[in-house]
């Protein structure tokens, strides 16, 4: 089973709210990464997170918060964001982070759509 | 800088014919290759991960990789029209991350 969940499918948010995004594993995989996909572009990675920790944050915006509560779970807190974080958001796992080769497997991902 | 780069298409290819996707990288250290496919709308998907030298198939689907010439390729044969969509070539570049190209649009002709 190669199955990464993500909640909710969809979210519209205003530029004031603040909402969260979640991501689920059961494969006991140690690595989870966040990613942000704009139309017609690449994935671009937004943070890394190995056994729990951040191990990488791409420069992202405050306005963007990750947590990894668990082995299992990541969040994306958001808060105060502007319409040009729009995008499909994903979430991805890997086995190990201590081998960076291994396949990351993808969520489904959140699609947002900021007003 | 690190980069993949990949014609980024359309590419048309005709029912049951050879599809060739290509990508070449930047750095001649990078130690693994993926190919994910994406239907538009929906997240990337898996198709093949190659390590070492040479070709991997896998069903319908082959993995060619030259690090000499720091190019990566997927050939799919008998292509069918549910092999439309965009194809992305990503490469890690011996730390956690993976870096993607820009995909490649596949279209199927019936």
């Amino acid at each position: 089973d190669t199955e990464v969940t993500q909640t909710p499918k969809h979210l519209v948010m205003g530029m004031t709210n603040k909402k969260s995004l979640k991501c689920e594993q059961h494969m006991g995989h140690r690595a989870m990464y966040w990613y942000k996909q704009k139309a017609k572009k690449p994935p671009e990675l937004m943070f890394v997170y190995s056994y729990e920790k951040l191990s990488i944050n791409e420069s992202v915006p405050s306005r963007f918060s990750p947590e990894c509560p668990n082995s299992s779970l990541l969040n994306l807190h958001l808060h105060a964001l502007q319409p040009e974080d729009s995008a499909l958001y994903l979430c991805a796992s890997s086995q190990d982070p201590r081998r960076s080769w291994e396949t990351q497997y993808f969520g489904p991902g959140t699609r947002l759509l900021v007003l | 800088q690190k980069e993949v780069e990949q014609n980024s298409g359309p590419l048309s290819v005709p029912e049951g014919a050879i599809a060739s996707l290509n990508c070449t990288y930047s750095d001649r250290g990078s130690q693994s290759f993926f190919w994910y496919r994406q239907y538009s709308g929906k997240s990337p998907e898996l198709i093949m991960f190659i390590y070492s030298n040479g070709d991997k198939e896998d069903g319908r689907f082959t993995a060619q990789l030259n690090k000499a010439s720091q190019y990566v390729s997927l050939l799919i044969r008998d292509s069918q029209p549910s092999d439309s969509a965009t194809y992305l070539c990503a490469v890690c570049f011996g730390n956690e991350k993976l870096t993607f190209g820009t995909g490649t649009r596949l279209t199927i002709i019936p």
